[in-house]
């Protein structure tokens, strides 16, 4: 089933702007994960963050954590062109041994 | 050095069918997954293993048959092949089942049934 839901579907920007996605997700978590999907191949593991952190940096990537609000957000700074791809968040939301996969958010950064 | 490979990359074959995706992981992981993604991008578990011991089994067809022989290896063997199966079906292995931590994953395969 579908837990995560990105927002938006989709997002162009011009080369060199921040990019943020967001994530919604609907029960209790332990942690969230982002992942990178280029066309044509399969997903990359870029962040994880646990139910207890707020905040967590990676190069270029900035990830947040609002469980209050079951939310998450993904900002991508100073965008380059080989960061055009889909973005998915993933949950581990309950004992059921498998990741709850939103649908993604395609993101096209424009020269 | 690939972690996670997936034979073949490209599948394309008449309806009725049979097939067999194979993928290994040189991480050494404990889980290994199968997952289906359709034309829109959804990406959904079919089956997960554990050190060849199933443990998901996702309301799938029972023409799916996943096959673990090793902790490194998970295959997928898909009989009498239907249009609706036509997807990419992407491999992925993560350290244990229980912390749920990152998951690697291969290349994909994409099935074209005609």
């Amino acid at each position: 089933s579908q837990q995560g839901e990105e927002d938006p579907q989709a997002l162009s920007i011009q080369e060199g702007e921040n990019a943020t996605m967001n994530c919604s997700y609907k029960t209790s978590i332990n942690n969230l994960q982002w992942y990178r999907q280029n066309s044509g191949r399969g997903l990359v593991h870029l962040i994880l963050i646990r139910s207890n952190e707020r905040e967590k940096h990676s190069g270029r990537l900035r990830v947040t954590l609002d469980t209050s609000k079951k939310s998450s957000s993904l900002l991508i700074t100073a965008s380059r062109a080989a960061d055009t791809a889909s973005y998915f968040c993933a949950t581990d939301a309950g004992s059921n041994y498998q990741l709850i996969w939103g649908a993604g958010t395609k993101l096209i950064i424009k020269p | 050095d690939t972690a996670v490979s997936q034979t073949p990359k490209y599948l394309v074959t008449q309806m009725g069918n049979d097939k067999s995706i194979k993928c290994e992981q040189n991480l050494g992981h404990d889980t290994m997954y199968w997952y289906k993604q359709d034309s829109k991008k959804f990406l959904k578990i079919m089956f997960s293993y554990n050190n060849k011991e199933l443990i998901i089994n996702e309301t799938v067809p029972n023409r799916f048959s996943p096959k673990s022989p090793d902790k490194a290896h998970l295959n997928l063997h898909i009989n009498s092949l239907e249009l609706g199966d036509s997807a990419v079906y992407f491999c992925a292995s993560s350290q244990d089942l229980g912390s749920l931590g990152a998951q690697y994953f291969g290349p994909g395969t994409r099935l074209l049934v005609l």
